[in-house]
C-alpha cells in the first residue's frame, strides 16, 4: 500500500533552518510527484510547491522561493523539503502529499511539527 | 487571480444535504479537488470535480463544477462528516496549487 512516512517534529531558533523528510513506499518513486503542504495552528492548508521524484525538478509558491528548498533522493525513495531563515511565522505543521494522474493529492504523510521558538 | 473562496462555516442537520462551495477565477480552467481533515489529523481527498471518490469514501459525497464554482455535496450528512473541508486547484498559471480558507462543517 502506499505510504508517505515523514520525519519527527523539531525545535528550531529564529533564524536557523529545518529539514523534513518523507519516505515513499508501495509505488514506483520516480514515477509520481510530491507536494509540500503547511498548516500554521488553527490556520487552513497552505501549498509550498512541489518536486518532480524522477528529474528533481522544483516549481515553488512566490512566497517560499526564497527561503525553501526540494530535494530528492532517489535511491531511498525519499524526498526532502528545507526551511531556512525560520521566523516564528513558520512554526505548522507540514505535509508532504503524492501528486496523482489526475493531478490530486492522493496520498499523504503524517504531518512533521515544526516549533521555532528563542 | 490565485484565490480561491470558502464560507468559513456551514452546518447541517443529521440526515439532511449540504453543498459547499468553492468560488475561483482558475476553477473556469482547472479542476477542483476537495480533501477532509478531522482535528490532528492529515488531510484525506474525498473527490474530484469529475466527481470521482477514492475507494472508501461514502457515496454520499458528489463534487461538480458550474463556471466559476466548485461544489462538494454530502447527501445524508452523517455524525463523522463533522470536520474541515478544504477545496483545491491550480491557479490561474497553471504552475502552482492554492487551497480554498476551509469551510468547517458542523453535523447538528
Amino acid at each position: 500500500q502506499v505510504q508517505l512516512v515523514q520525519s519527527g517534529a523539531e525545535v528550531k531558533k529564529p533564524g536557523a533552518s529545518v529539514k523534513v523528510s518523507c519516505k515513499a513506499s508501495g509505488y514506483t518513486f520516480t514515477n509520481y510527484y510530491i507536494h509540500w503542504v503547511r498548516q500554521a495552528p488553527g490556520q487552513g492548508l497552505e501549498w509550498m510547491g512541489i518536486i518532480n521524484s524522477y528529474s528533481g525538478e522544483t516549481g515553488y509558491a512566490p512566497k517560499f522561493q526564497a527561503r525553501v528548498a526540494m530535494t530528492r533522493d532517489t535511491s531511498t525513495s525519499t524526498v526532502y523539503m528545507e526551511v531556512s531563515s525560520l521566523r516564528s511565522d513558520d512554526a505548522a505543521v507540514y505535509y508532504c502529499a503524492r501528486n496523482s494522474y489526475e493531478d490530486l493529492f492522493d496520498y499523504w504523510g503524517q504531518g512533521t511539527l515544526v516549533t521555532v521558538s528563542s | 487571480s490565485s484565490e480561491l473562496t470558502q464560507d468559513p462555516a456551514v452546518s447541517v442537520a443529521l440526515g439532511q444535504t449540504v453543498r459547499i462551495t468553492c468560488q475561483g477565477d482558475s476553477l473556469r480552467s482547472y479542476s477542483a479537488s476537495w480533501y477532509q481533515q478531522r482535528p490532528g489529523q492529515a488531510p484525506i481527498l474525498v473527490i474530484s470535480a469529475k466527481n470521482n471518490r477514492p475507494s472508501g469514501i461514502p457515496g454520499r459525497f458528489s463534487g461538480s463544477t458550474s463556471g466559476n464554482i466548485a461544489s462538494l455535496t454530502i447527501s445524508g450528512a452523517q455524525a463523522e462528516d463533522e470536520a474541515d473541508y478544504y477545496c483545491n486547484s491550480r491557479d490561474s498559471s497553471g504552475h502552482h496549487w492554492v487551497f480554498g480558507g476551509g469551510t468547517k462543517l458542523t453535523v447538528l
